[in-house]
């Protein structure tokens, strides 16, 4: 079965320090993976992918994301975190019949000036 | 391009009062289409989804019902609202294409039950 762990629900940084957002994953296959962003009051918004390429994976705002399979891991990191990356972030696994998502609890990030 | 729309975007409803929300798919062919309830301080609850017209699987028994008369329409029901049914609800549309299967999200319904 497939299931998410978002280890922090609140993190709260300083604009221009690093950003690390944690996530592990079960999986009983090999799994694709997900970020997403969401601010308040709107949709989900995809930021990166992995999908059995490159186990560091890019994505929009200068966001990546390193896939670890042996530690089960896929966490979200940025080198500067800026202003408007204040929102919740949702790790998320797909199901091998990729008919279904696992969402994490998600994790609000507070970035301070 | 593909574009999703939900409607409405606020909805205010009496406790016992019936509820329709629509989702709406542009610019793709045979989505599969989800439903997602996200309540306050919650995560996103996946209700239903659905990988073709009159084809729906539930996740969570609740007094809530979801159809699909249309490719790419997706109406998620009910015909008594609950307190406990408030929050946001979200409806997405991904297409297992290659490595392709990310999820896209419409804007969202804000329900309040009052």
């Amino acid at each position: 079965a497939q299931s998410v762990t978002q280890l922090d629900s609140h993190v709260s940084v300083s604009e221009g320090t690093p950003v690390l957002l944690r996530c592990n994953y079960s999986s009983s296959y090999s799994p694709s993976l997900f970020w997403y962003v969401q601010h308040p009051n709107k949709g989900l918004q995809l930021l990166l992918k992995y999908t059995s390429a490159a186990t560091l994976v890019k994505g929009i705002n200068g966001f990546e994301a390193e896939f670890k399979k042996s530690e089960t891991s896929f966490h979200l990191t940025k080198p500067s975190a800026h202003m408007s990356d204040a929102a919740e972030y949702f790790c998320v696994v797909i199901e091998y019949n990729f008919n279904k998502f696992y969402f994490g609890s998600g994790t609000k990030l507070n970035v301070k000036p | 391009s593909q574009t999703i729309h939900q409607w409405p975007a606020t909805l205010v409803q009496p406790v016992g009062s019936p509820l329709s929300l629509e989702c709406t798919v542009e610019g793709t062919s045979n989505p599969n289409l989800y439903w997602y309830r996200q309540a306050a301080g919650r995560g996103l609850q996946l209700l239903f989804y659905s990988v073709g017209i009159g084809q729906i699987s539930s996740e969570v028994p609740q007094n809530l019902s979801a159809s699909r008369p249309q490719d790419r329409q997706f109406i998620l029901s009910s015909k008594k609202l609950l307190l406990s049914d408030s929050g946001f609800y979200l409806c997405a549309w991904s297409v297992p294409q290659g490595s392709s299967y990310e999820q896209y999200f419409g804007p969202g319904t804000r329900l309040t039950v009052t």
